[in-house]
């Protein structure tokens, strides 16, 4: 079965830029999706297709997708940021999750 | 309001079953593919299962495949998932989510906030 790979944890300061990976097979050629999920919450999109932000986002969300792995950007990293960040894809009409990345502002 | 609630968790003994339901409003449910998303407590995100704005194409995860069966009635704008033969391991925060497309397999852009299923005896 198909995987995606995140690395378990992140720290940033305030105001620093926060780049979280998610690397799989031949990624690049399948669109990343990443959701941002804080404590006790819902997840919520961030960025589709790669590096699309739905309305109501931040711009200092940004994503990428080339070769094996994508890539979300936060500039600027508030400590609103501070929550649990996972890509997503699909394979063979299946729905695919990364591990999950917690991002610590500190 | 674009909403999404789920109902239908509970406590239930291994090997029983389990009707979740998720009541959509604030958008026109038969445009949009939807989905369920599970997460064990503390654990990370695991699709689970999607279907077609049409009911055409459904699917699922290798996991739940052959034990879990997913519908949705678009005069009551809703979605359900039938869960037999439970495990242990299908306990979880179980999540109704919209697709932002009617074919699906694309983002899912609404969340609800999620029914417990416990699975103990």
């Amino acid at each position: 079965s198909y995987e995606l790979t995140q690395p378990p944890s992140l720290s940033v300061s305030p105001g620093q830029t926060a780049t979280i990976t998610c690397s799989g097979d031949k990624f690049g050629n399948k669109f990343a999706y990443w959701y941002q999920q804080r404590p006790g919450q819902s997840p919520v999109l961030v960025i589709y297709q790669d590096s699309k932000r739905p309305s109501g986002i931040p711009e200092r969300f940004s994503g990428s997708n080339s070769g094996k792995t994508a890539t979300l950007t936060i500039s600027g990293t508030q400590a609103v940021d501070e929550a649990d960040y996972y890509c997503q894809t699909w394979d063979s009409n299946t729905g695919v999750f990364g591990g999950g990345t917690k991002l610590t502002v500190l | 309001e674009v909403q999404l609630v789920e109902s239908g968790g509970g406590l239930v003994q291994p090997g029983r079953s389990l009707r979740l339901s998720c009541a959509a409003s604030g958008f026109t449910f038969d445009d949009y593919a939807m989905h369920w998303v599970r997460q064990a407590p503390g654990k990370g995100l695991e699709w689970v299962s999607g279907i077609t704005w049409n009911s055409d194409n459904i699917d699922y995860a290798d996991s739940v495949k052959g034990r879990f069966t997913i519908s949705r009635d678009n005069a009551k704008n809703s979605l359900y998932l039938q869960m037999n033969s439970l495990r242990p391991e299908d306990m979880a925060f179980y999540y109704c989510a919209k697709d932002i497309a009617s074919a699906g397999m694309e983002a899912f852009d609404v969340w609800g906030r999620g029914t417990l299923v416990t699975v103990s005896s």
